[in-house]
């Protein structure tokens, strides 16, 4: 069974970039499949932050694309989201995932809440 | 303003039948496959249908999907207290050259 794990700080002040990880277990991420980052802000919808290729091969959501890198680290298989110049609006849940074009997201972590504040 | 457009909530009684729709355009659902995603308060989205129509092994058949064009509607029978949750539908756009995943913003469904 595919598992996802995020896990970071969950308070990072305004300006600053906040970092999170993804582990993922139950299927190597060099075998293929997109893995990707989603975030909720509190009440809100789903918006798709970006996601990678274990090759590295990354698309990013176009309206957050100048402060959004995704990163595979595929020996440990884990795969990483940096977000810089955060502000309050960057407030959210935070979802890692395994997504597919065909098969949709079908494996989806448990979520962390980041928080922008001072 | 989300890509896609779903109503914000429906409501029905239980056993009854719900339908949830959502539009897009031909960069997005017209010309790629429709995801549907159940989520439960507190907690994170699962998939319901993908490919337009497929379940993944152990959602009933009480949930069904159907693409037509640019729209897509989610099907649920037999409603139950334990449907009330927040539907999202999602699915790949592909007008910009690097392409990013769309999704809904999302139906609140009620069982009244």
């Amino acid at each position: 069974q595919v598992q996802l794990q995020e896990s970071g700080p969950g308070l990072v002040k305004p300006s600053e970039t906040l970092s999170l990880t993804c582990a993922v277990s139950g299927y190597s991420i060099s075998s293929g499949y997109y893995w990707g980052w989603i975030r909720q802000p509190p009440g809100k919808g789903l918006e798709w932050i970006g996601s990678i290729y274990h090759s590295g091969s990354t698309y990013y959501n176009p309206s957050l694309k100048s402060r959004v890198t995704i990163s595979v680290d595929t020996s440990k298989n884990q795969f990483s989201l940096k977000l810089s110049s955060v502000t309050a609006a960057d407030t959210a849940v935070y979802y890692c995932a395994r997504e597919d074009a065909t098969y949709g997201v079908r494996y989806w972590g448990q979520g962390t809440l980041v928080t922008v504040s001072s | 303003q989300s890509v896609l457009t779903q109503p914000p909530s429906v409501s029905a009684a239980p056993g009854q039948k719900v339908t949830i729709s959502c539009s897009g355009s031909s960069s997005n659902i017209g010309n790629n496959y429709v995801s549907w995603y159940q989520q439960l308060p507190g907690t994170a989205p699962k998939l319901l249908i993908y490919e337009n129509n497929k379940r993944p092994s152990g959602i009933p058949d009480r949930f069904s999907g159907s693409k037509s064009g640019t729209s897509a509607t989610l099907g649920i029978t037999g409603l139950q207290t334990g449907d009330e949750a927040d539907y999202y539908c999602g699915t790949w756009d592909s007008s910009l050259s690097a392409g990013s995943w769309v999704f809904g913003g999302g139906t609140k469904l009620t069982v009244l």
